[in-house]
């Protein structure tokens, strides 16, 4: 079945430095959508990206999509305290359930 | 607009007890329900999801199993706990078909089982 790979599990950094979380899957993939929890919290919805290549941002977060619709990654530029939290990435493959990768869990110094 | 609430937000129970979690959903019609475990530090794991009422599709063999009396409720039970079954449960709600719309989660159940 569809498996979507997430990587890094864990990334800590000085308040100030950048992030970013990679999200690679085995098939082609219609969409990918992107969560953000908080630590001891439910997951939000943050953004869904559809089309190949397509980059949005939302304030210090940039979302791109591969070409090839097979990747995506998250970067936050300057991070704060209150980005602390673990990102997932969730894939729409064959099936109309998205596949969630493990997660990145984010710890910020302040 | 429409909200989800999910109880209780943290449970204890004895190995061998039975289970029931419940998630309503308001200010949507014919919603997709979702369970999803999530263990310590990890994904989020799908356990079963609806479409429709009395429609529930199992992702994973366990002792779980969902129901969808009504078309806004959804309900995870087991008759019997294992120690395993601890973990944060999270049910979620989208509308349409295609997997086109976003998750939209309710604030979970802890559970211990001890």
């Amino acid at each position: 079945g569809q498996q979507v790979m997430q990587i890094p599990q864990y990334q800590h950094v000085q308040e100030g430095e950048d992030f970013t979380t990679y999200c690679n899957s085995s098939t082609t993939l219609s969409n990918i959508q992107w969560y953000k929890q908080r630590p001891g919290g439910h997951p939000v919805f943050l953004i869904q990206l559809v089309k190949s290549g397509e980059v949005k941002k939302q304030k210090r977060l940039t979302f791109q999509f591969g070409e090839a619709k097979k990747n995506s990654s998250l970067h936050i530029t300057a991070t704060q305290t209150t980005d602390v939290g673990t990102y997932f990435c969730a894939g729409l493959g064959g099936s109309y359930i998205p596949t969630f990768g493990r997660g990145t869990s984010l710890i910020v110094h302040p | 607009s429409q909200t989800i609430h999910q109880w209780p937000a943290t449970l204890v129970q004895p190995v061998g007890s039975p289970l029931s979690l419940e998630c309503t959903v308001e200010g949507t019609s014919n919603p997709n329900l979702y369970w999803y475990r999530q263990a310590a530090g990890r994904g989020l794991q799908l356990l079963f999801y609806s479409v429709g009422i009395g429609q529930i599709s199992s992702e994973v063999p366990q002792n779980l199993s969902a129901s969808r009396p009504q078309d806004r409720q959804f309900i995870l039970s087991s008759k019997k706990l294992l120690l395993s079954d601890s973990g944060f449960y999270l049910c979620a709600w989208s509308v349409g078909q295609g997997g086109n719309s976003p998750l939209h989660f309710g604030n979970g159940t802890r559970l211990t089982v001890t």
